[in-house]
């Protein structure tokens, strides 16, 4: 079953604009990932947060983690039209479960 | 490192026919590999958990005799949809999990586009 919400599900922004997508789970995890998904494609693995960390970087990207909400976002900065993509928040309680995803559309 | 193939890549089909689906480790070896199905627009949803060397783990509402399981090496599972009908079509992706991960770090193969007429 879907564990993870996502919002929004759809996004379109300006190049050099930040992207902000948000993910929401219900029960207690191990970690949360992030993907991205092109069209038609498979999935690349992002990031990962663990339960205990609240923030993480990695290049552009921030992810933040809030357990007490059950909440966790991703923030992609100085977008660039490459990242024009779906991203997907996965939950990991011993098998990964996928959130709704985010359609990114980037316009250069 | 940590690649992923899915043979093949597209397929299509009469309706009652089978199709088996190859998802390879190319460069690790994988205990344990993944199988989702994803609908346009939509999320993946996981089907299976392939184990190498035993049976594979179906998730509720998954027909276990319907999509045939089976991992019999460290770089290769199979998937095979039998008595293929149209609302069978959709997105498969298999991931593989490499030996010894510490934590449920899943490499993910491309896909493979299934159209059933």
């Amino acid at each position: 079953s879907q564990q993870g919400e996502e919002d929004p599900q759809a996004l379109s922004i300006q190049e050099g604009e930040n992207a902000t997508m948000n993910c929401s789970y219900k029960t207690s995890i191990n970690n949360l990932q992030w993907y991205r998904q092109n069209s038609g494609r498979g999935l690349v693995h992002l990031i990962l947060i663990r339960s205990n960390e609240r923030e993480k970087h990695s290049g552009r990207l921030r992810v933040t983690l809030d357990t007490s909400k059950k909440s966790s976002s991703l923030l992609i900065t100085a977008s660039r039209a490459a990242d024009t993509a779906s991203y997907f928040c996965a939950t990991d309680d011993d098998k990964l479960v996928f959130g709704a995803g985010t359609i990114l559309r980037v316009k250069s | 490192g940590a690649v992923v193939s899915q043979h093949p890549s597209w397929v299509i089909c009469k309706s009652g026919t089978s199709v088996k689906i190859e998802c390879r480790s190319l460069d690790f070896q994988a205990t344990t590999m993944f199988w989702y199905r994803q609908f346009p627009k939509q999320s993946l949803m996981l089907m299976a958990t392939s184990n190498e060397g035993s049976k594979a783990t179906y998730e509720q509402g998954v027909e276990k005799d319907k999509f045939l399981i089976n991992h019999a090496s460290l770089t290769l599972s199979t998937l095979t949809v039998t008595s293929a009908h149209p609302e069978d079509s959709s997105f498969y992706i298999c991931s593989a999990m490499r030996t010894g991960s510490s934590y449920n770090e899943q490499f993910f193969g491309p896909g493979t586009r299934l159209t059933v007429l």
